[in-house]
């Protein structure tokens, strides 16, 4: 049962390098999110997918872009990483044939510095 | 815009008694799912219970249970029994009803309690 599973689960970034997260969920989810949470919050969202070829801002979207490599895959990209993007961040899924019910991955930590 | 509120930011309990955590949230809309997710110290976002709000009946799952009042936006979680295990951060969530064919993809956080429980 291995759900949504993120890549990597630690990085250390210095400013201005670029990176990606990568994740993929094996319950054919139609729709797709990354989150992110810093200390002492919940989560909030950054962008999300609600199907296959659709991509669409959340909360907190700047600084952020995303890819809906397809059904499986939702990956987020840091063009150029900034201390304020140190958090740890979340990928998740739903479906309505699941009782759109988000289930999230572990979690990646990622550090700025 | 919704929000959610947990009024508690820590709380403890001792193993085996019962402890109840608050959650009070604002929304226009009059169908909605809330849920309550545990954070263990391991970071992963696990979920305890949701509930929708058209059902009248409160859900339950096992030793957890949630008192919902909708009239009065409330959506508490109860914890029976309480084990060392469940010691984590919980979290109270908001999500709107998908549109047909996609989702609202949002769930808004309250900023969640730290529950301790003592041996």
């Amino acid at each position: 049962n291995a759900g949504v599973t993120q890549t990597p689960k630690f990085q250390v970034l210095k400013t201005g390098q670029s990176m990606t997260l990568q994740c993929a969920q094996d319950m054919n989810h139609n729709s797709m999110y990354w989150y992110r949470q810093d200390p002492g919050m919940g989560l909030r969202l950054i962008y999300y997918s609600a199907s296959e070829g659709t991509t669409d801002k959340g909360e907190v979207p700047n600084g952020y872009n995303v890819s809906r490599l397809n059904k499986r895959e939702f990956s987020l990209r840091l063009e150029s990483a900034a201390p304020s993007q140190t958090s740890v961040y979340f990928c998740a899924s739903s479906d309505r044939r699941a009782g759109n019910t988000i289930y999230f991955g572990e979690g990646s930590w990622l550090t700025v510095v | 815009a919704q929000t959610v509120t947990q009024s508690q930011p820590e709380m403890s309990v001792q193993e085996a008694e019962t402890v109840t955590l608050s959650c009070t949230y604002d929304t226009s809309e009059n169908n909605y799912y809330l849920f309550w997710y545990k954070q263990p110290p391991s970071r992963q976002m696990i979920l305890v219970i949701r509930q929708e709000a058209y059902k009248q009946q409160n859900a339950t799952e096992n030793r957890f249970s949630v008192n919902f009042q909708k009239a009065a936006k409330s959506f508490s979680l109860k914890i029976s029994d309480s084990q060392l295990g469940d010691t984590a951060m919980y979290f109270c969530a908001f999500m709107k009803p998908p549109l047909y064919g996609g989702s609202q993809g949002n769930l808004i956080f309250g900023k969640g309690t730290k529950l301790s429980v003592k041996p």
